[in-house]
Parts: C-alpha cells; sequence; structure tokens
C-alpha cells in the first residue's frame, strides 16, 4: 500500500494556466508539506500543515494556495504558471521527526 | 536558508567499496537525518541521529554527528550497485513536527 501518494506523476502545462497536485496519505499523520526540489536537486520547504492548518508558509507566492480538505490530503493549487515553476514537487508526511516522501511531480512549464 | 551542505557532490565507487559523504550545517540542531533518493523517485528516511548522540549504525550504515563542528558524516559499507542514488542530509531545528532543511546531496554511483 502507498503510504503518500501524488498525482499527476507529471504535468506539462503553458505558461499562464492553473493547475493543480493532489496528495494523500494513509499513514494517519497530523502533519503533512509540500517541498519543492529544482533543477540542482535542491530541496526546499513550501508549506506545512499540521491537522488542515496552515503552520509554515516559505516566502511562497501567493500564485500557490495548499488546500487541506482533511488531515489526509493537502493538495496545492498554483495559479498563473511560470516557468520559474517548473520543477519537482514533494509532498510528504510526519507525526514525529521522520518525514515520509511521495514519489513527487514533475511539472514542466511551456 | 540552505542549511546543509553535502560533500563531495558526486561520488563513484567501485563495488564492495565504502562510502563516506559529508554534511555541514549552520545553527544548532535538534536532531540530523540522512535521506536517499532514487533516480526519479521521493526521498526515503535511512536514519535519525540525535543532537546528543555521537554515533548510530543501522546495517550498512553508519552515521556520525560532531556538533561542535556542526557536521555529519554517513558511511556506507561493501557498496552495491543498488545503493547508486543521491544521499540528503536533513536538519531540524525544532522537535516534533517540523520541515527539514536539506542539503543539496551527495550523487553516489556504485559500479559493478
Amino acid at each position: 500500500d502507498t503510504a503518500v501518494s501524488q498525482t499527476p506523476k507529471y504535468l506539462v502545462t503553458q505558461m499562464g494556466n492553473d493547475k493543480s497536485i493532489k496528495c494523500e496519505q494513509n499513514l494517519g499523520h497530523d502533519t503533512m508539506y509540500w517541498y519543492k526540489q529544482d533543477s540542482k536537486k535542491f530541496l526546499k520547504i513550501m508549506f506545512s500543515y499540521n491537522n488542515k492548518e496552515l503552520i509554515i508558509n516559505e516566502t511562497v507566492p501567493n500564485r500557490f494556495s495548499p488546500k487541506s480538505p482533511d488531515k489526509a490530503h493537502l493538495n496545492l493549487h498554483i495559479n498563473s504558471l511560470e516557468l520559474g515553476d517548473s520543477a519537482v514537487y514533494f509532498c510528504a508526511s510526519s507525526q514525529d521527526n521522520t518525514q515520509y516522501f511521495g514519489p513527487g511531480t514533475r511539472l514542466t512549464v511551456l | 536558508s540552505q542549511q546543509g551542505e553535502e560533500d563531495p557532490q558526486a561520488l563513484s565507487i567501485q563495488e564492495g567499496e565504502n562510502a563516506t559523504m559529508n554534511c555541514s550545517y549552520k545553527t544548532s540542531i535538534n536532531n540530523l537525518q540522512w535521506y536517499r533518493q532514487n533516480s526519479g523517485r521521493g526521498l526515503v528516511h535511512l536514519i535519525l541521529i540525535r543532537s546528543n548522540e555521537r554515533e548510530k549504525h543501522s546495517g550498512r550504515l553508519r552515521v556520525t554527528l560532531d556538533t561542535s563542528k556542526k557536521s555529519s558524516s554517513l558511511l556506507i559499507t561493501a557498496s552495491r550497485a543498488a545503493d547508486t542514488a543521491s544521499y540528503f542530509c536533513a536538519t531540524d531545528a525544532n522537535s516534533g513536527n517540523t520541515p527539514l532543511v536539506f542539503g543539496k546531496g551527495t550523487r553516489l554511483s556504485v559500479i559493478a
């Protein structure tokens, strides 16, 4: 059984479009995260949610809007996509210090 | 801000050799973790070492932590081709569920 799943795995879209990435975890964890990994493999935190509430927003443009309908889901909606948004986006969850990552969504903005 | 810095950026060894990767960080930490990422995949947790620990083992993995030097090392003994991956250190400054700050990773290639 997949612990943390993301859809889609690949997303190719034009500049200016709006897109969403979905994340679900079946581990029963209270805390979920979105990370962005750039082309140089640098992984950086974007958002952190605890029990559906936003805890951390790390200077991410407000074109990015996370939504947590319940504590098992944390979706990421991106408005007006830009070329610089191209990256791999990882969802993760944690219950203690250890984080469990999803497989990633590779977003390519043309 | 970027916290961990892995060294070397890339490492290529023969199967059966040991691989050592180092990580340095800048601020006080609660614990330090090492993760592995296979190409095109998500990160997988390998081992966690707390700030009051100096060494930890898990199978073929050995991690050391020197808080006075703000550095850690990951040793993989008797490497296998399947160990080929990128390895990241990650730190957090607080206990509980806080985001991790990752380094840029070391790309390890184990040649059969």
